[in-house]
């Protein structure tokens, strides 16, 4: 069983939906969550990172983590056909470990 | 600023053969690592740097080699190249042990290598 599961998609969404992006983990010490967003034959770059348990929210994205439950959500609003791109999960306790990707396409 | 710069971005080399991804940052982190990135898999981590002189195995080393000495420039040497080797290889920074704490990594473009 991996330690980070996350659904490979493709979730395909029509302009301005709201998307809910998710994993879920088996290791309780991981501390540190990430999403990191790959757009098409480009390294990954940090969206958002969290601490613990909580919401975090920058513009149009929300970040939720839910430690009781092992589960992390990526929201976005509005979303915009330059969203387009893979959303990798990551998390962080006395080691990275990334999930391996969900791939968002924004129809506009 | 140019981030971390991965060259070749393309290669394709035959059973056996060796070669050298090279990785070079301009933002003078501390941290450097390189990664596989396969299909339906996570980000693995290959071998990773904390500083010049200074190197340690990931995830998935074997096959592989770098080496760390300076600061900027982090390469990764395959030495015997295997069909399972395959893959796009993304080399990443972080400013220090509090950023790398965080997980909070700076990736190259990547470099696609296929072996036949």
């Amino acid at each position: 069983q991996k330690e980070v599961e996350q659904d490979p998609g493709p979730l395909s969404v029509p302009e301005g939906a709201i998307v809910s992006l998710n994993c879920t983990y088996s290791n309780s010490a991981f501390q540190y969550f990430m999403w990191y967003r790959q757009y098409s034959r480009k390294g990954p770059e940090l969206l958002m990172y969290t601490y613990s348990s909580g919401n975090k929210e920058d513009g149009r994205f929300t970040a939720q983590v839910d430690k009781s439950s092992k589960y992390i959500s990526l929201f976005i609003r509005d979303s915009q056909p330059s969203d387009s791109a893979t959303y990798l999960c990551a998390m962080k306790g006395n080691k990275l470990v990334f999930g391996a990707g969900t791939i968002l396409r924004v129809k506009s | 600023n140019a981030g971390v710069t991965q060259t070749p971005k393309f290669q394709v080399l035959k059973t056996g053969q060796s070669m050298t991804l090279q990785c070079a940052q301009d933002m003078n982190h501390e941290y450097m690592s390189w990664y596989r990135q396969d299909p339906g898999m996570g980000l693995r981590l290959i071998h990773y740097s904390v500083g010049a002189g200074i190197t340690d195995q990931g995830e998935v080393p074997n096959g592989y080699n770098v080496s760390r000495s300076t600061t900027e420039d982090f390469p990764l040497r395959l030495l015997s190249a295997a069909p399972s080797q395959t893959s796009v290889y993304f080399c990443a920074s972080s400013y220090d042990a509090g950023t790398i704490s965080t997980g909070e990594l700076f990736f190259g473009e990547g470099s696609r290598l296929t072996v036949l």
